[in-house]
């Protein structure tokens, strides 16, 4: 398995607050993703990063930014989390820009 | 977003039997991944597709890139009860997009 962890891996919080969720990996891969997955949209990509401070932005990237000041660590944050953003969030990293490995994932509630 | 389709949505089999599942897509794609998520967890990549016609395997694993390069297909053989989950597909369709297109998956379950 490749080594990605994800923190918080469940978390609940109220309209209007900010959040942050953490991916780190321990495989020096160059490319991270964050995707969500909510059941009939299947998995979506919110954000990217193809290296340290070099980010862009996925399909769903409205009320999502991301930072990466280092090579193991890619944080998610939503600002004003709101219902919408329930949902299970999953970091993924890859090499080569194609095979892509996932991390165990965070479930978000937004009360 | 473009999603992929596939099919079965849901499959209901007993140990031991053969499966298959598709992905269709109405557009190109130059690679072509399978993925196996079970509760609760991550997706796990199973195969990588990488040339039209490829045929590739992974144990009891087998899945092949369409020629049409809008289709891949995933055959698992004499199913075990570890094989339990969500399949997905995911294409890409430019080398070094780093966008995925996911399918809708397919729920594998095994009746006792």
């Amino acid at each position: 398995d490749a080594g990605i962890t994800q923190s918080p891996r469940h978390k609940v919080t109220e309209t209007g607050t900010p959040v942050t969720l953490r991916c780190h990996q321990t495989e020096n891969h160059r490319y991270m993703y964050w995707y969500r997955q909510d059941p009939g949209h299947g998995l979506r990509l919110i954000h990217y990063s193809y290296g340290v401070k070099d980010t862009d932005k996925g399909e769903v990237s409205d009320g999502y930014s991301v930072s990466r000041s280092k090579t193991e660590d890619f944080l998610l944050t939503l600002e004003s989390a709101t219902s919408s953003q329930t949902s299970v969030y999953f970091c993924a990293i890859s090499e080569s820009r194609v095979e892509q490995y996932f991390g165990p994932g965070t479930r978000l509630t937004v009360t | 977003g473009q999603q992929l389709n596939q099919s079965p949505q849901s499959m209901f089999i007993q140990e031991g039997e053969d499966v298959s599942m598709n992905c269709t897509s109405s557009s190109i794609f130059n690679t072509w991944l399978w993925y196996k998520q079970d509760p609760g967890e991550g997706p796990v990549l199973l195969i990588a597709l990488y040339k039209a016609g490829e045929l590739t395997s992974n144990g009891r694993l087998t899945a092949q890139f369409g020629i049409t390069r809008k289709d891949s297909f995933l055959n698992i053989s004499a199913s075990i009860p570890s094989d339990v989950g969500i399949y997905f597909c995911a294409g890409q369709s430019n080398f070094g997009n780093e966008k995925l297109t996911f399918g809708t998956g397919t729920r594998l379950t095994i009746i006792p």
